[in-house]
């Protein structure tokens, strides 16, 4: 297994459009998470999975934000209607549902919304 | 609400010193992990702390908890330049919820 992967890696697009991001995670893991950082931040928890179902989602995520787990495999993440405050490094990252529930990250999609 | 807090938020050593990083937390967990990030690059997982008085050594760094005092510190012993890079504690909610909150990062700059 190589790990998580993210795609695309960057993203440029315009004010007003829709972006979508994949998140494929290691294969057996159960949960999995996306996450924002802005410059000089930790990243800030949007949502996480467990297996299909969405258990949690951050109380500052706008209704434009939107993701989904089908089948508990990869994952997306979908914004509308892009602002510039949605700039940011978009990480996913997946966990094991026994152990240490350490969590392992992605190399993150950057966004940048002009 | 579980709350993070690091500090220092900045800190710039010589080469060959030794500094202490401290996460603080709000609210009780028994989960605890340290990332270190490098510029422009994802986390990469150094530590996972999982009871009280628990302490682990990778090369130059040391992690411990201390659950009582909710509490975790990152020492660093006879620092290097190649350390340089921002860390960052992250707690485990335990409020019936398997999220995690990540603390506002220590970065880091080792001086030759």
């Amino acid at each position: 297994d190589t790990g998580v992967s993210q795609d695309p890696r960057h993203k440029i697009t315009k004010r007003g459009q829709n972006v979508t991001f994949r998140c494929d995670p290691i294969s057996e893991h159960n949960r999995l998470y996306w996450y924002r950082q802005t410059l000089g931040q930790g990243p800030e928890f949007l949502t996480y999975f467990q297996n299909e179902a969405q258990l949690e989602k951050s109380r500052l995520l706008s209704d434009r934000f939107s993701a989904e787990r089908p089948k508990g495999s990869f994952s997306t993440l979908e914004i509308q209607r892009t602002e510039q405050g949605d700039s940011a490094m978009y990480l996913c990252a997946s966990s094991s549902l026994t152990g240490f529930y350490e969590q392992y990250f992605g190399p993150g999609t950057r966004l940048t919304v002009t | 609400e579980l709350k993070v807090e690091q500090n220092p938020l900045f800190l710039s050593m010589q080469e060959g010193k030794n500094y202490t990083i401290y996460c603080n937390y709000s609210t009780t967990s028994d989960r605890l992990y340290w990332y270190r990030q490098d510029p422009g690059k994802s986390l990469e997982s150094l530590f996972v702390l999982l009871s009280n008085g628990a302490v682990k050594q990778e090369g130059r760094l040391m992690a411990s908890l201390d659950t009582k005092a909710r509490l975790s510190t990152l020492h660093i012993t006879a620092a290097v330049h190649d350390l340089s890079a921002t860390y960052f504690c992250a707690v485990g909610s335990t409020s019936g919820t398997y999220k995690y909150i990540f603390g506002t990062g220590t970065r880091l700059k080792v001086l030759a």
